[in-house]
């Protein structure tokens, strides 16, 4: 199986701060990398897909980088809504895989 | 607007069966491929097993291969996941997601989730 890591595993960050989550698949997924966003007893919420193409809807603060293994997510100015944890996903191999998760909360 | 609509989850106990639905509206069902993903009391999320348009293709994650089965019934616009031989490790929300974009040849990512339905295996 693919595993997936993400760093770091928790950041605490204020509003108007540049936020970077990385994603790391063990081996080469193409640009099949998905970012999820989950608030608290809420279902996730996809923001990104194809690694660097937003969701409808999704404010442009939030990006996407990356190809191979090494994938970024940025938000370039944090806003009270986003403090959530992140996860991203490869969709390249079976069985599909999800990263731990990255918390950003309240500095 | 999408919509999807997930029941059936419960307390069961271990060796137990039960079976989840998801109801889908406001796209076309059949374009899509669709996939369960669930989320154990305070953890990560992990993927269960995808279906394709017709049915016809599944896949699953190790663990729950030979217990659970996804089926649907597009003509009901409806996502199925049968779950035999329940373990406490099954203990968790199922979420049922829809797979973008449309009419692709191999599973994609989510882009539309549903609120999720909590299966609890416990004696």
């Amino acid at each position: 199986d693919i595993q997936m890591t993400q760093s770091p595993s928790s950041v605490s960050a204020s509003v108007g701060d540049r936020v970077t989550i990385t994603c790391r698949a063990s081996q080469g997924i193409s640009n099949y990398l998905a970012w999820f966003q989950q608030k608290p007893g809420k279902a996730p919420k996809s923001l990104i897909f194809a690694a660097s193409s937003l969701q409808d809807g999704v404010p442009s603060r939030f990006s996407g980088s990356g190809s191979g293994t090494d994938f970024t997510l940025t938000i370039s100015s944090l806003q009270p809504e986003d403090f959530a944890t992140y996860y991203c996903q490869q969709h390249n191999t079976y069985p599909f895989t999800f990263g731990p998760g990255t918390k950003v909360d309240i500095k | 607007e999408v919509q999807l609509v997930e029941s059936g989850g419960t307390l069961v106990q271990p060796g137990g069966s039960l079976r989840l639905s998801c109801a889908g509206s406001g796209f076309s069902f059949n374009d899509y491929w669709m996939s369960w993903v669930r989320q154990a009391p305070g953890k990560g999320l992990e993927w269960v097993a995808n279906i394709n348009h017709d049915g016809r293709e599944k896949y699953y994650v190790d663990s729950v291969k030979g217990r659970f089965t996804v089926s649907r019934d597009n003509a009901k616009k409806s996502l199925f996941l049968q779950m035999n031989s329940l373990r406490a490790e099954d203990t968790a929300v199922y979420y049922c997601a829809r797979e973008f974009p449309p009419m692709i040849t191999f599973g994609g990512a989510p882009d539309s989730w549903g609120q999720g339905t909590l299966v609890a295996v416990s004696s």
